[in-house]
């Protein structure tokens, strides 16, 4: 099983900070199989990023994707208000397709 | 538009049986896989498996093979998590969500709305 360990655990931001996420992989995996969603609180999950830097369908171009085998990261360029929320990758390279643990970015 | 609605939440008793469901609509059902998801109270998301409703093959998770039992049924476009005895750890917000691709890409896109399951004594 691919562990996926998602650093920080909290990241404490202010509005229009840059935000820079990290997503390493226990072992090789295809940038096409990496994803990246976005949780807010008391909603479903919603797909930021696929194929490790392509943005999903009306997604703003603050968000970017990057990384390639066992390191990935999600950047937001400027944060505003609606971006603060938890941040999860996924993969999709091997069974079970895990996820990480995710990361929260709070408001500083 | 593409969809994924999932059936109500439930309260349960330990040892009890259920099974929730969740609708597709909007897209070729039998051509997608659809995966579910666990969100125990304030954490992260688990994946327990995915079904392609086409010929019902079946993947699961090793945390959660014997634990569950996803099943499809094509006819009305509808895919299943199922338990056959509860335990108060099952307590968790299930989500379903379509395998989506696109060439050698693959996502989880949409999302249904999530299923609150309670099991309390």
């Amino acid at each position: 099983e691919i562990v996926l360990t998602q650093s920080p655990g909290t990241l404490s931001l202010s509005p229009g900070e840059r935000a820079t996420l990290s997503c390493r992989a226990s072992q090789s995996v295809s940038s096409s199989y990496l994803a990246w969603y976005q949780q807010k609180p008391g909603q479903a999950p919603r797909l930021l990023i696929y194929g490790a830097s392509s943005r999903a369908t009306g997604i703003p171009d603050r968000f970017s994707g990057s990384g390639s085998g066992t390191d990935f990261t999600l950047t937001i360029s400027r944060l505003e208000p609606e971006d603060f929320a938890v941040y999860y990758c996924q993969q999709y390279g091997s069974s079970p397709e895990t996820f990480g643990q995710g990361t929260k970015v709070e408001i500083k | 538009e593409v969809q994924l609605v999932q059936s109500g939440a439930e309260v349960k008793k330990p040892g009890e049986s259920l099974k929730i469901s969740c609708k597709g609509s909007g897209y070729s059902f039998t051509s997608y896989w659809i995966g579910w998801v666990r969100q125990m109270p304030g954490k992260g998301l688990e994946w327990m498996g995915i079904i392609y409703p086409g010929d019902s093959d079946t993947r699961y998770s090793p945390s959660f093979q014997g634990q569950v039992t996803i099943s499809a049924d094509k006819s009305i476009s509808t895919a299943y998590l199922q338990w056959s005895s509860l335990k108060a750890s099952d307590t968790a917000m299930y989500y379903c969500a379509r395998r989506e691709y696109y060439g050698d890409y693959v996502w989880f896109d949409p999302w249904g709305q999530g299923t609150l399951v309670t099991v309390s004594s």
